[in-house]
């Protein structure tokens, strides 16, 4: 079955600091991939996505790429804020097929100022 | 526009109760998705709609969960009798036919405790 696997976390770093998360997946077929994002109390919102090989996903200064040969989507950004401080799922859907979303199990990101 | 809405968004209740959750989707959207979420299980998907029709409640835990959506526009979930153990955020989600990859928009959740 379709599964994603994450970077454990947590991960605690400092503001302006350089952020990857792992973020890997096993599917039949050819998904669509996502990163969504909780910040403390809410619900998730889609970060970004891609949605075929070799796309870039980008949004708030983050990004992935979608990369078919080693089945992985890390989420990078160059300079991180206080603000960035959330959980980060990584999640995967099968493009027309039952619609479900395959979620990580997520990585708490916390940035220090 | 109204994104997803729950209520209530806290709920505390007594073991045994009954419990009904509440979900209004996004206009328009035709999917509707229950999740949990704790933290020992993290996220997890436990039934979702399409076209109001069940499509899969494989992660419904076991017969003490129920849902419903008699409209388009409006979704229950319903724990009875409720105990501890299902203490947890559930989130709403609907998603609109129209994008093929299936992005979904997320209500605010509600917190259920379960004394």
């Amino acid at each position: 079955g379709n599964s994603v696997t994450q970077m454990e976390g947590p991960v605690t770093l400092s503001e302006e600091a350089f952020l990857t998360i792992n973020c890997t997946y096993t599917a039949t077929g050819y998904p669509s991939l996502f990163w969504y994002v909780q910040y403390p109390g809410e619900g998730l919102q889609l970060l970004l996505k891609a949605t075929k090989a070799d796309d870039k996903g980008s949004n708030k200064g983050f990004e992935a790429t979608y990369r078919k040969e080693t089945t992985s989507f890390h989420l990078e950004k160059g300079s991180v804020q206080v603000s960035d401080s959330a959980v980060y799922f990584c999640a995967l859907s099968e493009r027309g097929g039952a619609q479900k979303l395959v979620f990580g199990q997520g990585t708490r990101l916390t940035i220090n100022p | 526009d109204a994104g997803v809405i729950q209520s209530p968004r806290h709920e505390v209740t007594e073991m045994g109760q009954e419990v009904t959750l509440r979900c209004k989707p996004i206009s328009g959207h035709n999917s509707l998705f229950w999740y949990r979420q704790t933290m020992m299980r993290g996220l997890e998907l436990l039934i979702y709609f399409n076209n109001n029709v069940p499509i899969d409640d494989s992660g419904m835990p076991e017969d003490r969960f129920s849902a419903k959506m008699p409209n388009a526009s409006f979704s229950t979930l319903k724990i009875q009798p409720s105990e501890p153990r299902d203490s947890a955020v559930y989130f709403c989600a609907s998603s609109s036919p129209g994008t093929y990859y299936n992005e979904q928009f997320f209500g605010p959740g509600t917190r259920l405790t379960v004394l």
